[in-house]
């Protein structure tokens, strides 16, 4: 059972690159996350996209995009990274029943 | 703007103990509440999903109940194990899809 796969697991990164975290889901859910998990500061979305096509602006979408081509593949791309975006990032995918599933995360140090 | 919390932060239980999380939010417009357990290190389990229609789930040794008009959601943990030891963290869904996720609870079992 794979569920929503994320890549890299880990990374180090100059500031200034450029960087995209790959998210592929096989569950053929619509909905589908990017979250960033800071300590004390919980879980914040950062865009969501409700279907193929399409994307939205959460909570902390600044300094960061994303794509949906398909149903499976939502990657995450920091154009130009900044220490503030350390983090450990997840990605989501929801069930039409509102049930989430995450993926492993993806730990992102820029320096 | 909907505020979801958890408390206590943190809590540490003799195994075998029966205990309850709890989990509060202040707008009862909500279409469904999940319960989550994060490893260290970990992404985010779904555990049980509740919907606004419904009281309570249950999964073995796991009840959670809803209450929508009091704001207020409880994750009952039967004969606690060293194994449940982790985070535990609810989220509720309102309108536009809005995912709201409390800060956790970091549970430990201890021998």
């Amino acid at each position: 059972i794979a569920g929503i796969t994320q890549a890299p697991t880990s990374q180090i990164l100059a500031a200034g690159r450029r960087m995209t975290l790959r998210c592929t889901q096989d569950m053929r859910h619509n909905a589908m996350y990017w979250y960033r998990q800071d300590l004390g500061l919980g879980l914040r979305l950062i865009h969501y996209s409700n279907t193929a096509g399409t994307t939205g602006k959460g909570e902390v979408p600044d300094g960061y995009s994303v794509s949906r081509a398909n149903t499976d593949d939502f990657p995450l791309t920091l154009a130009s990274a900044v220490p503030s975006q350390t983090s450990v990032y997840f990605c989501a995918s929801r069930t039409g029943a509102g049930e989430l599933f995450f993926g492993e995360g993806s730990r992102l140090t820029v320096l | 703007k909907q505020e979801v919390t958890q408390i206590p932060a943190a809590l540490s239980v003799p195994e075998g103990e029966n205990l309850v999380l709890n989990c509060s939010f202040t707008d009862s417009a909500i279409y469904n509440l999940q319960w989550f357990r994060q490893d260290p290190g970990k992404g985010l389990t779904s555990l049980l999903l509740i919907q606004s229609s419904q009281r309570e789930q249950t999964s073995g040794r796991l009840n959670a109940s809803l209450d929508k008009s009091s704001g207020r959601s409880t994750l009952y943990i039967a004969a606690s194990q060293p194994g449940d030891s982790a985070t535990y963290l609810c989220a509720t869904q309102g309108g536009g899809n809005k995912l709201t996720f409390g800060t956790g609870t970091q549970l430990k079992v201890e021998l």
